[in-house]
Formats: C-alpha cells, sequence, structure tokens
C-alpha cells in the first residue's frame, strides 16, 4: 500500500514553460485535493475533486488546471508558469471528512 | 468567514519540557478539530481530531480537547521529545470535505 504518490519530488522551471504533476493514491478515495505551501501561509487549497470526473476551484486557483481522469490519479498543470508559483506542492486525499492523507510533497523552482 | 489562529513560532523548547501550543478559531458552525503534523522532508499527517464539544482528541501522548465556550483547541504533551520536533498544524472541517488551515508553527526541542 503506497498511500499518496506525487511526482516528480523536485522540479526547476523556466519561466512561461509548462508542466503537470501527478499525484496518485491506491486507497480508493474519492476526494482529492491539490494545495500548495508557502513560508508563514500555512496550506492553501488550489484545487480539488469530490470524484472521478469533476474538480473544483479552491482558495487560489489562478494559473493552475487539473484534471481527475481516472480516479486513482489527479493531475495539476501549470500552463505558464510564473515565480509566483515557486512552492511546495501537496496532494491529498480523503475517504471521509475526519483524515486527509498526504503525499510527500514536490518542490517546484520557477526561475 | 471561518479561520484558524495559531501561536506564532518557532517555539524552542528542552527534551523533558510541557508543551503547549495555542490554536483558536472563528466557526459559524460546529466544525471538527484537528492537528496535523509535518516531520521534516514530509507531507502532513493527521495527529488527533475532535468532532464534538468537550471531546478530547489523544494520540503519541498529545492531548487536545475542543473548547466551544472559549473556541479554542490547544495542543499539550507533559514531556516532549527531539523525536517532536515537527510543524504542527491546526485545522477545523465541516462536511464538505475541505479543511481550513491555520499557519503552522514550527516546534524545535533541543537535547
Amino acid at each position: 500500500n503506497a498511500g499518496v504518490t506525487q511526482t516528480p519530488k523536485f522540479r526547476v522551471l523556466k519561466t512561461g514553460q509548462s508542466m503537470t504533476l501527478l499525484c496518485a493514491q491506491d486507497m480508493n478515495h474519492e476526494y482529492m485535493y491539490w494545495y500548495r505551501q508557502d513560508p508563514g501561509m500555512g496550506l492553501r487549497l488550489i484545487h480539488y475533486s469530490v470524484g472521478e470526473g469533476t474538480t473544483a476551484k479552491g482558495e487560489v486557483p489562478d494559473g493552475y488546471n487539473v484534471s481527475r481522469l481516472k480516479k486513482q490519479n489527479f493531475l495539476l498543470g501549470l500552463e505558464s508558469a510564473a515565480p509566483s508559483q515557486t512552492s511546495v506542492y501537496f496532494c491529498a486525499s480523503s475517504a471521509d471528512k475526519y483524515e486527509q492523507y498526504f503525499g510527500p510533497g514536490t518542490r517546484l523552482t520557477v526561475t | 468567514g471561518d479561520s484558524v489562529t495559531q501561536m506564532e513560532g518557532p517555539v524552542t523548547l528542552s527534551e523533558e519540557a510541557f508543551l503547549t501550543i495555542n490554536c483558536t478559531y472563528t466557526a459559524t458552525g460546529y466544525p471538527s478539530l484537528f492537528w496535523y503534523v509535518q516531520y521534516p522532508g514530509e507531507g502532513l499527517q493527521l495527529l488527533l481530531k475532535a468532532t464534538k464539544a468537550d471531546d478530547k482528541g489523544s494520540n503519541k501522548g498529545f492531548e487536545a480537547t475542543y473548547r466551544k465556550e472559549t473556541t479554542s483547541f490547544h495542543l499539550e504533551k507533559g514531556s516532549v521529545q527531539v523525536s517532536d520536533s515537527a510543524v504542527y498544524f491546526c485545522a477545523l472541517s465541516y462536511s464538505n470535505y475541505q479543511l481550513i488551515w491555520g499557519a503552522g508553527t514550527k516546534l524545535i526541542i533541543k537535547p
């Protein structure tokens, strides 16, 4: 049981480049989330999904897109990266309202 | 809107000291309350939770009591260890499966 995995672990992009972060969970959870973590600001929700084929905006969705084509995968895309998107990105999944399971994170630097 | 406020860190203690990390919340309804912990280089994991007023959550020697009258959920531990060094996040949630997070409190335990 791998839990929640994220790929890649680290990435450096130049301004304007695009990339996709992959999140996979093997717990059959309906709910999945993408967060960003910045120093002193805690976690901020970017987008989330309540089931396969559905997505919704969170607190800070601008500049990001997501897709949930399969129940176990949740993709986060940056179409044109900006330095303000330098952050640590966490994916999480949940089966109920009491606990979210987190991946190890992706550290993204945009120069 | 709903929010969570934690004491600013870092909090630095000696091994075997008593720990309190303050958390207060603002909520329009009756949320569930959580403490998550993030060890260095890892994702977050649930430490403990309480789902209604006067409930006490406990795990690994940590405790927190859901106090509706003071809108608080302070984290305590009687004797901390170096291995408790981490960032601690307080959060609240309603039935919509989304968590509202505090900014996190970094705890440093010195031997």
